[in-house]
């Protein structure tokens, strides 16, 4: 089924570890997104792609880092996870980013708590 | 400071029952998509709305875009189980920041 794969499901963290959330997509689109959802402040964008090889900051970069080689890929990288970064983490993409974004394809989202 | 506020933030409603939520900001915005959320997946688009004072049906859902473009709601007639989920609102085009900025989230449950 095309669409939006997220690697792992749920993960349990300890303090302090590196972890790498991974996106990979088989639509051909464009952009690409991470968000992260807790409860009552909705989706946050963490930080997006709008074409293969290039990167930026969303709303909530602080303690993430992400790389964009293809098209088809987007991980998310914790260099030191710490237990704010608990929350759910989705992976977006779109045909096409900013201006003109369009629909935005979720996958089903990694659990992560660190501890 | 949330830039789209939603209201009510949960709701519970009887089977047939009818509804609004509401999407509320103090910016305007060039489009606005509702999306959808089920529990352990991630949301899926109902609508786009890009014109001032548009509403777009769906069934029995009715979206409407404010005139000034900064606000919008979701109306839903004969509420059924199914219609249970996080309703999201998301809004492009703020301030030139084009990127999607998402709603706090109505959480709707449907009592059958």
């Amino acid at each position: 089924i095309a669409g939006i794969t997220q690697a792992p499901t749920s993960q349990i963290l300890a303090a302090g570890r590196r972890m790498t959330l991974r996106c990979t997509q088989d639509m051909r689109h464009n952009a690409m997104y991470w968000y992260r959802q807790d409860l009552g402040l909705g989706l946050r964008l963490i930080h997006y792609s709008n074409t293969a090889g290039t990167t930026g900051k969303g709303e909530v970069p602080d303690g993430y880092s992400v790389s964009r080689a293809n098209t088809d890929d987007f991980p998310l990288t914790l260099a030191s996870a710490v237990p704010s970064q608990t929350s759910v983490y989705f992976c977006a993409s779109s045909a096409q980013g900013a201006p003109n974004t369009g629909e935005l394809f979720f996958g089903e989202g990694s659990r992560l708590t660190v501890l | 400071t949330q830039l789209l506020e939603q209201s009510p933030q949960f709701l519970s409603i009887q089977e047939g029952e009818n509804l609004t939520v509401y999407c509320n900001s103090s910016s305007v915005f060039s489009s606005l998509q509702w999306y959808r959320q089920e529990p352990g997946e991630g949301p899926v688009l109902l609508v786009t709305v890009v014109t001032g004072g548009e509403v777009k049906k769906l069934k029995r859902l009715t979206f409407q875009f404010g005139d000034a473009r900064k606000d919008s709601s979701l109306h839903i007639t004969a509420a059924q189980p199914g219609d249970t989920g996080l309703y999201l609102c998301a809004g492009a085009g703020h301030f030139g920041n084009e990127k999607l900025t998402f709603g706090t989230g109505t959480r709707l449950t449907i009592i059958p």
